[in-house]
């Protein structure tokens, strides 16, 4: 069984402050590494991917991997109230097209 | 403009029903996938297609069929078997974003069921 571990939370940040959500996953072929944002009642929406070691900018947002330490994280910069959502990360393996989901993290923005 | 659409996005059904969620997808995408979450839950695979007629269970496949007979729609039947149905559904489709690059999964709306 291959898992994904998530903080559920609530985290909660200040309005301009860094969100950091963090995931570990137990499996170490894992190739490919996604954060989605889900709203209350909404879909998740993708909105970062990372496939090697190191950072990946964009805008507000940087998803870090580190595959020796099997850990994907994601830093929210400026925080903003339509921030609040939970977080979810998912890992695919190297084979097959399975995707696996942690339970995410529920971030709240306090103005 | 490419996505995924389901259909209802409400759908109530009375004990002892089978009903059938919508999925479909204009993005050329080969695979699709069924997932359910529950309140404050991660999502759960249900089932999944890799290319149009196959289809393979997930971790919790008990209770649903699919069939896949077009690469654009992949419908998933909630039947009586489902001693719990009453959940959040979600379609999704694995493909490179705007036909290039990585293979990404990205999801529709979703179809909230309600059992009476």
């Amino acid at each position: 069984q291959k898992e994904v571990e998530q903080n559920s939370g609530p985290l909660s940040v200040p309005e301009g402050a860094i969100a950091s959500l963090n995931c570990t996953y137990s499996d170490r072929v894992s190739q490919s590494f996604f954060w989605y944002r889900q709203y209350s009642g909404k879909s998740p929406e993708l909105i970062m991917s990372i496939y090697s070691n190191g950072d990946k900018e964009d805008g507000r947002f940087t998803a870090q991997l580190n595959k020796a330490s099997q850990y994907v994280s994601l830093l929210i910069r400026d925080s903003q109230p339509s921030d609040s959502a939970t977080y979810l990360c998912a890992v695919r393996p190297n084979t097959g097209n399975q995707f696996y989901f942690g339970t995410g993290t529920s971030l709240t923005v306090i103005p | 403009d490419g996505g995924i659409t389901q259909s209802p996005k409400y759908l109530f059904r009375k004990e002892g029903q089978n009903v059938t969620l919508s999925c479909e997808q204009n993005l050329n995408h080969d695979a699709m996938y069924w997932y359910r979450q529950d309140p404050g839950q991660g999502l759960r695979l249900i089932y999944y297609s890799q290319i149009v007629n196959d289809f393979q269970k997930g971790d919790i496949a008990e209770g649903y069929s699919v069939s896949r007979e077009k690469k654009e729609s992949f419908p998933l039947t909630v039947t009586s078997a489902q001693k719990n149905p009453t959940a959040f559904y979600l379609c999704a489709s694995k493909g490179p974003r705007h036909g290039l690059g990585w293979h990404e999964q990205f999801f529709g709306p979703g179809t909230r069921l309600t059992v009476l």
